[in-house]
């Protein structure tokens, strides 16, 4: 069973497109976050989530929006894609006021 | 900036022998920090954490050395084996449960 479950785990899309990337976990965690893992490996976190509401948002364009419907699930949705915008982006879980966050397998973002 | 950085990129070992991971912090105030490591084409997995209050900690085949004089974290690993090649990554939590990811060392295990 995945505890945490990324989908699509590829994506190669054009310039200027929209695309979404759906994470769940069943793990009965109630906060989860996006993260961005650049060519050099270099892990940053995005976005934060607790119970549906917003607690982390780093400076990130307008263009990511975190949707999460219920606390099992985050999407993150991205408009106007750019070449930049290339990265492996990893959901990951955690229990509230617990520090160990759990990671997904990763969506690999080709913008061509 | 404040920053968790490593000094190796890469480390070289042989099989059997054992495997020191270093990672210097500048967050004076960061109270948790975690290990993670990262297997090529999958997420980030959970190695051993350690509380500021703590300078040592032990798990499986893995050692966690907390040095706050000189704000200094290590990895230690005991006989290093093939399925340890990986990127090892460490970070602090800066409140929140926000982690900062140091920059990663990347462990190759010769047979």
């Amino acid at each position: 069973d995945t505890a945490v479950s990324q989908t699509p785990k590829y994506l190669v899309t054009q310039m200027g497109n929209d695309k979404s990337i759906k994470c769940e976990q069943n793990l009965g965690h109630d906060t989860m976050y996006w993260y961005k893992q650049d060519s050099k490996k270099f892990l940053k976190i995005m976005f934060s989530y607790n119970n549906k509401e917003l607690i982390i948002n780093e400076t990130v364009p307008n263009r990511f929006s975190p949707k999460s419907p219920d606390k099992a699930h985050l999407n993150l949705h991205i408009n106007s894609l750019e070449l930049g915008d290339s990265a492996v982006y990893f959901c990951a879980s955690s229990h509230q006021g617990e520090e160990t966050q759990y990671f997904g397998p990763g969506t690999r973002l080709l913008v061509l | 900036g404040e920053s968790v950085g490593l000094h190796l990129p890469t480390l070289s070992v042989q099989e059997g022998d054992n495997s020191i991971i270093n990672c210097a912090y500048s967050n004076s105030a960061s109270d948790y920090f975690i290990w993670y490591k990262q297997e090529s084409g999958k997420g980030p997995q959970f190695i051993i954490d350690i509380r500021s209050n703590m300078d040592k900690r032990q798990g499986q085949r893995v050692t966690v050395l907390l040095n706050k004089t000189v704000k200094h974290l290590s990895l230690q690993i005991a006989a290093t084996q093939p399925g340890d090649s990986a990127v090892y990554f460490c970070a602090e939590n800066r409140g929140f449960q926000k982690l900062v990811f140091g920059t990663g060392t990347r462990l190759l295990v010769s047979p």
